[in-house]
């Protein structure tokens, strides 16, 4: 069964600076997605980041990178230069290419605040 | 022009009501999903519906139904409401495509009293 596991179930990091956000993930599957979603206080989803596990070069979006190690199974999100607006839930999830209907298997996630 | 949109988007309401939820999308996309997030903030896939036929039901109580009456939309009912049941309820869509993500609706805030 496919799992993801995110272990900072909250993270401090002053303004402007970089700031990782850990994920790491389990499958038997050879094909699959990997994504980075952010949940502002007032609720909604918004997607950040995709990750294919074929892919050679980690993904990179503005100030978004994964940190993809496929090796030990991770992907971390790094945020650089942080901005008072990044204060907010963040989740990765996964999806198996193939199967499951496309379904996405969320993390625990991680509550970033942003210090002025 | 919302994208995939959900009313109500708050509902507060008395144990052993029913109620319903509804979803529509404008995306032209053609597989639906109803997620779960609890109290804590963990989601958790509910159904999915591809082209009006259900193709993901994950173990959810008997007293949730969805159904879709066209691809655009996917309503979600729930009877006999339990405290356990409150929650954020979202919708979402994607389109073909292994690289495509989900597009969530805003949520609906239930509450059960």
């Amino acid at each position: 069964a496919q799992k993801i596991t995110q272990t900072q179930p909250g993270m401090f990091v002053q303004e402007k600076e970089a700031v990782t956000l850990d994920c790491t993930y389990d499958t038997s599957d050879q094909s699959y997605g990997l994504f980075w979603y952010k949940q502002p206080s007032s609720g909604e989803m918004i997607f950040l980041i995709y990750q294919g596990s074929y892919d050679e070069q980690n993904a990179t979006e503005g100030r978004y990178s994964l940190n993809f190690q496929k090796a030990r199974k991770s992907a971390n999100l790094v945020i650089s230069a942080s901005q008072l607006g990044d204060s907010a839930m963040y989740f990765c999830a996964m999806r198996d290419v193939y199967n499951q209907g496309g379904k996405l298997i969320f993390g625990q996630g991680t509550e970033l605040s942003v210090k002025p | 022009d919302t994208a995939v949109s959900q009313t109500p988007k708050y509902l507060v309401t008395q144990m052993g009501n029913d109620k319903s939820i509804k979803c529509e999308q404008n995306l032209g996309h053609d597989t639906m999903y109803w997620y779960k997030q609890d109290s804590k903030k963990f989601l958790k896939i509910m159904f999915s519906y591809n082209n009006k036929e259900l193709i993901i039901n994950e173990t959810v109580p008997n007293r949730f139904s969805p159904k879709s009456p066209d691809k655009a939309h996917l309503n979600l009912h729930i009877n006999s409401l339990e405290l356990g049941d409150s929650a954020v309820y979202f919708c979402a869509s994607r389109p073909l495509g292994n690289r495509e993500t989900q597009y969530f609706g805003p949520g609906t805030r239930l509450l059960v009293l």
